[in-house]
């Protein structure tokens, strides 16, 4: 079963930021948050990924608790482009990745 | 640019009929992967090629099979189709360079039907 638990779905204005959190209560210390997105009929997307500090990159800003038990994936300006399904997954080295549920983001005009 | 490719993008076998599908990649990753995503699912790992060191997840049916000749190219087999493995297949691929943790990049899948 997936490690992660995340919102099956949530909406978000166009322009306004997307926060979507992810609990993985169970982490191990060698474990890394990854976050991916699927838009519709489209292979996977990597978005982001974090060990224990907060990452930023040109799509999102990765936010991890202190304890590593959950974490917040901030896209700072939707568009509706960002209309896709949000997968938030911890693995460690070359492991395949176990996909849960994810969140449907929807982006709303 | 660099990307990971799968040919084709439709497939329709015959039920029982074997198929293959490609997966080819232009990054050098020394790993591979195959997953399998059924509709309004989420995808699912069948196997991975940690270089030629060949991963099969432990609920993976005997069905699928892989293979691997080089680093560039990746196989998936399914020897005797059934109607529920209609799905689309997804390839990713990574740099694992020892322990660390990279991201994984994937194709646009193959999207497979059984008649």
């Amino acid at each position: 079963d997936a490690k992660t638990t995340q919102p099956p779905s949530m909406d978000c204005a166009e322009g306004r930021a997307a926060n979507l959190p992810c609990n993985h209560s169970t982490i191990s210390g060698n474990e890394y948050v990854y976050w991916y997105r699927q838009i519709h009929s489209q292979g996977p997307q990597y978005i982001i990924h974090g060990l224990k500090n907060n990452e930023t990159n040109e799509m999102a800003s990765l936010i991890i608790t202190e304890d590593r038990k959950s974490s917040t994936l901030i896209l700072p300006h939707a568009t509706l482009r960002d209309t896709a399904v949000y997968y938030c997954i911890v693995r460690v080295g070359a492991d395949g990745l176990t996909f849960g549920k994810g969140t449907h983001l929807i982006i709303q005009p | 640019d660099a990307m990971v490719i799968q040919n084709p993008r439709y497939q329709v076998t015959q039920f029982g009929k074997p198929v293959t599908l490609s997966c080819s990649q232009t990054l050098n990753h020394n790993v591979m992967y195959w997953y399998q995503q059924k509709s309004s699912q989420a995808p699912k790992l069948l196997f991975h090629y940690y270089d030629k060191d060949f991963n099969n997840e432990a609920d993976t049916p005997d069905n699928f099979q892989s293979r691997r000749p080089n680093t560039s190219f990746c196989f998936l087999d399914i020897r005797s189709p059934g109607l529920g493995d209609a799905a689309m297949y997804l390839c990713a691929t990574s740099r694992v360079p020892g322990r660390m943790s990279y991201e994984q990049y994937f194709g646009p899948g193959t999207r497979l039907t059984v008649t």
